[in-house]
């Protein structure tokens, strides 16, 4: 296992159409968060899973955003009607829950532009 | 999450030590002080952290003041390869709010 995985790395859509992002966490790992980052700024947390439950949302992650983990492993990250405002880096990293936590590994994201 | 204050940017001379600073003034009892950078195009890297005392790891050390209201990391020994965004947040551990963090650039 060499770390999280995060498929596409690029991804270039038109506006309006919907696109879904595919994060792999470590196989132990049973934290697995989203975040999304534009230019200059800083990572912004989006939502975290704990095994396969969505246990926080951001206000940041409107309707047209959409994320799963069903079995607990890989997570799945949706924008449905994609506008402009979208692009950004989308980062996913993963974590043992424990009692004096580690930190996060962060996978090397997906860049998304919508034109 | 307390908020934190870090300088922009910052220069270092390969190979002497670099020292980031970071006020945390908010920081809460529970809430550890961990450090991630991040170079260019690539997902955070987690450095360090700690929760009251002085930390060491391969990488950095962490330096919390008594009063946890400010902390420093500091890479000994700066390589160009040092040179990335580095993030100072307060947490619990459960998720991150990253600031703007110090655009540290190691110079030949």
């Amino acid at each position: 296992d060499t770390g999280v995985s995060q498929d596409p790395r690029h991804k270039i859509t038109k506006r309006g159409q919907n696109v879904t992002f595919r994060c792999d966490p470590i196989s132990e790992h049973n934290r697995l968060y989203w975040y999304r980052q534009t230019l200059g700024q800083g990572p912004e947390f989006l939502t975290y899973f704990q095994n396969e439950a969505q246990l926080e949302k951001s206000r940041l992650l409107s309707d047209r955003f959409s994320a799963e983990r069903p079995k607990g492993s890989f997570s799945t990250l949706e924008i449905q009607r994609t506008e402009q405002g979208d692009s950004a880096m989308y980062l996913c990293a993963s974590s043992l829950l424990m009692l004096r936590n580690y930190g996060y590994t962060f996978g090397s994201g997906t860049r998304l532009t919508v034109v | 999450d307390a908020k934190t204050t870090q300088p922009t940017s910052m220069d270092c001379a390969e190979g002497r030590a670099a020292n980031l600073p970071c006020n945390h003034s908010t920081i809460s009892g529970n809430e550890y002080v961990y450090w991630y950078r991040q170079i260019h195009s690539q997902g955070p890297q987690y450095i360090i952290h700690g929760l009251k005392n002085n930390e060491t790891n391969e990488m950095a050390s962490l330096i919390i003041t008594e009063d946890r209201k400010s902390s420093t990391l500091i890479l000994p020994h700066a390589t160009l390869r040092d040179t990335a965004v580095y993030y100072c947040i307060g947490s619990t551990g459960n998720q991150f709010y990253f600031g703007t963090g110090t655009s540290l650039t190691v110079i030949p």
